[in-house]
């Protein structure tokens, strides 16, 4: 059974300030997702990585996959307010052959002025 | 281009009762996923419905089922409903083959009392 565990679940950094969420997960891997959730809403997609060594940037939000150490981080730099959310990882098993995916618990981020 | 739909957005039903969810995917997405959230257990697979055939399904219990149309749009159904089914309900369509994004719906909050 595929597990994804995601550390911390709960996050307070000051504006301004570096941070990394990690995402381990169990077996082997086709794809991982990194989501976003704000209170009462759906999910927004950040990032899909494909494979190992990928890095992908969008903003201050960069994320990562080694799949050997079957490790994803989402790193945060110089945050602001505006990233206060609930953030997912998600991953596709190899072999699923179907859009199936295993959800850590989520990191609670709330950026503190 | 309008993004995923999902109809009711809340709903309460009382237990025994049954529910059925609609969700009508991004215009040319053939792949529709379903996931309950709930505070204790999380995001967890539901089923996927891909050209009309399920391909996947989650460990749920049988009174939860689903089809696709020939539209691509999907319904859900719970029958006999429990107070542990009260959950938000979120859709997420893709276009299948090559293209990994999957795009979620607002979700149906069901209230079961």
């Amino acid at each position: 059974e595929l597990k994804v565990e995601q550390n911390p679940l709960f996050l307070s950094m000051q504006e301004g300030k570096n941070y990394t969420i990690y995402c381990n997960y169990s077996t082997t891997s086709d794809r991982l997702y990194w989501y976003r959730q704000d209170p009462g809403k759906s999910l927004e997609s950040l990032f899909v990585l494909l494979s190992n060594g990928a890095v992908k940037q969008e903003g201050r939000l960069m994320a990562s996959l080694d799949t050997k150490a079957r490790l994803s981080t989402l790193h945060i730099t110089a945050a602001v307010h505006d990233l206060s959310a609930t953030y997912f990882c998600a991953v596709e098993p190899s072999g699923a052959g179907s859009y199936q995916l295993t959800f850590g618990k989520g990191t609670k981020l709330s950026v503190i002025p | 281009k309008a993004g995923v739909t999902q109809t009711p957005r809340y709903l309460i039903k009382t237990r025994g009762q049954q529910v059925t969810l609609s969700c009508s995917p991004i215009s040319g997405h053939r792949s529709v996923s379903w996931y309950q959230q709930t505070p204790g257990q999380g995001l967890q697979f539901l089923f996927e419905y891909f050209s009309e055939t399920q391909r996947n399904k989650g460990n749920f219990p049988g009174r939860f089922s689903g089809r696709q149309f020939s539209n691509s749009r999907s319904e859900m159904n719970v029958s006999t409903l429990e107070l542990g089914d009260s959950a938000l309900y979120l859709c997420a369509s893709s276009f299948g083959g090559s293209s990994y994004e999957q795009y979620f719906g607002p979700g149906t909050r069901l209230t079961v009392t």
